[in-house]
């Protein structure tokens, strides 16, 4: 079965701090994908990754980071120096092998950056 | 980027009535089109993936009477609360994607069902 587990349900940071969330996920299947969205008050999910199971590069885009890690099934993100325009839902999510089918998504994270 | 457009963004209406929302793919033919249901402070729950041409696959325990979604061309997608009642007001949202690319996501569309 595939699970994805984000214990940290609210997370508030003052501007320019830096944070982690934490996503860790359950799947049977050798090759999988995961992925991190955002979700503002607007309601919209803007995708912000996608990586497969067999890169576990660390990926770095601006103010944005992630940590792969398969030895502990973690994809954790991080955002460096934040700012309130942050504050959002995220989502991790994992899909099967093709990378595009059915998305199971964790609980969400909502992080509050306090200005 | 892929732009995916949901409407409409909210519906207020009445018990036992029915709702369509459309999503459309508007840079891009989409494949597959998903259906996801969020309830308040909740994750995302898929209801149902559509194809093309074919009938839609619905997730246990969604009723495909209840939801009825079409999905008529590559661009354009439509799901349809039949018979609407409070339990069903929730936020929709949907999603479209090309094979090979990740999911990209409507604004959703928020249903309140007095």
């Amino acid at each position: 079965a595939q699970k994805v587990t984000q214990a940290q349900t609210e997370i508030s940071v003052v501007e320019k701090e830096d944070v982690t969330l934490d996503c860790v996920y359950e799947t049977r299947d050798t090759t999988y994908y995961l992925f991190w969205y955002k979700q503002p008050p607007s309601g919209e999910l803007v995708f912000l990754i996608r990586r497969n199971s067999f890169d576990e590069q660390n990926e770095i885009s601006g103010r944005y980071s992630w940590n792969f890690q398969k030895s502990t099934s973690s994809f954790n993100f991080t955002i460096t120096a934040s700012q309130v325009v942050d504050s959002a839902v995220y989502f991790c999510a994992l899909s099967g092998p093709t990378g595009a089918n059915n998305l199971f998504f964790g609980t969400g994270t909502r992080l509050t950056v306090i200005p | 980027g892929a732009v995916v457009s949901q409407h409409p963004s909210w519906v207020i209406c009445k018990s036992g009535t029915s709702v369509k929302i459309e999503c459309r793919s508007l840079d891009f033919q989409a494949t597959t089109m998903f259906w996801y249901r969020q309830f308040p402070k909740q994750s995302l729950m898929l209801m149902a993936t559509s194809n093309e041409g074919s009938k839609a696959t619905y997730e246990q325990g969604v009723e495909k009477d209840k939801f009825l979604i079409n999905h008529a061309s590559l661009t354009l997608s439509t799901l349809t609360v039949t018979s609407a009642h409070p339990e069903d007001s929730s936020f929709y949202i949907c999603s479209a994607r090309v094979t090979g690319s990740p999911q990209h996501f409507g604004d959703g569309t928020r249903l309140s069902i007095l």
